[in-house]
């Protein structure tokens, strides 16, 4: 089983839909998590870091349930520059190692 | 704002050839990392360095080497090239306050 496990997509969606988009670990004692985002070609870029209790930017809304041990993205109002590859991002505790998922593809259709 | 800065951005390697990447970071990060990004694979860690001095094995180590030259600098060797190190590489740096990585552009690495 992958430490970090993604849906890899592709999610096609119309602008201005709300869109979900969960993530599975494995590590029980993953203490960190984050989303990045990945444009085509490019590097990834942090887009969120994911509190216990969930939080909030603009649009986008990162939740943690470590009993289930997932973490989910939610953009609400997609627009055409949300397209892009979402990579979830888990940490161990007192560890330096930062696990990727394969990522999730999105397309915002006009 | 130079970031993290890595070279060289494409490279074409004959089998059995050796290069090295070269990673520099100006954020006076302590961590650094190395990853390798395949199709359906995602990014997977090669190497990492939590301070200057000390680096340790990623997931996937086997082939390559590295070297924390100093607190900027962090390098991937790859002694002796094979089809299956053809990838796209990146460098990275950690912010230690907030646990970003702040990665750079990437080195497109193909060997025939």
């Amino acid at each position: 089983r992958k430490e970090v496990e993604q849906d890899p997509g592709p999610f096609n969606v119309p602008e201005g839909a709300t869109v979900a988009f969960n993530c599975t670990y494995s590590n029980s004692a993953s203490q960190s998590f984050f989303w990045y985002r990945q444009d085509c070609r490019k590097e990834p870029k942090l887009l969120m870091s994911v509190y216990s209790s969930g939080n909030e930017d603009g649009r986008f809304t990162a939740q943690l349930n470590r009993a289930s041990q997932y973490i989910s993205l939610l953009i609400r109002d997609s627009k055409l520059s949300d397209s892009a590859t979402y990579l979830c991002v888990v940490s161990g505790s007192g560890t330096y190692k930062y696990i990727f998922g394969t990522g999730t593809r999105l397309k915002v259709l006009a | 704002n130079a970031g993290v800065t890595q070279t060289p951005k494409f490279q074409v390697l004959k089998t059995g050839q050796s290069m090295t990447l070269q990673c520099a970071q100006d954020m006076n990060h302590n961590s650094m990392y190395w990853y390798r990004q395949d199709p359906g694979m995602g990014l997977r860690l090669i190497y990492y360095s939590a301070s200057e001095g000390t680096t340790d094995k990623g997931e996937v180590p086997n082939g390559y080497n590295v070297s924390r030259l100093n607190k900027r600098e962090f390098s991937l060797r790859l002694e002796s090239a094979a089809p299956s190190q053809t990838s796209v590489y990146f460098c990275a740096s950690r912010e230690a306050n907030t646990g970003e990585l702040f990665f750079g552009e990437g080195s497109r690495l193909t060997v025939l």
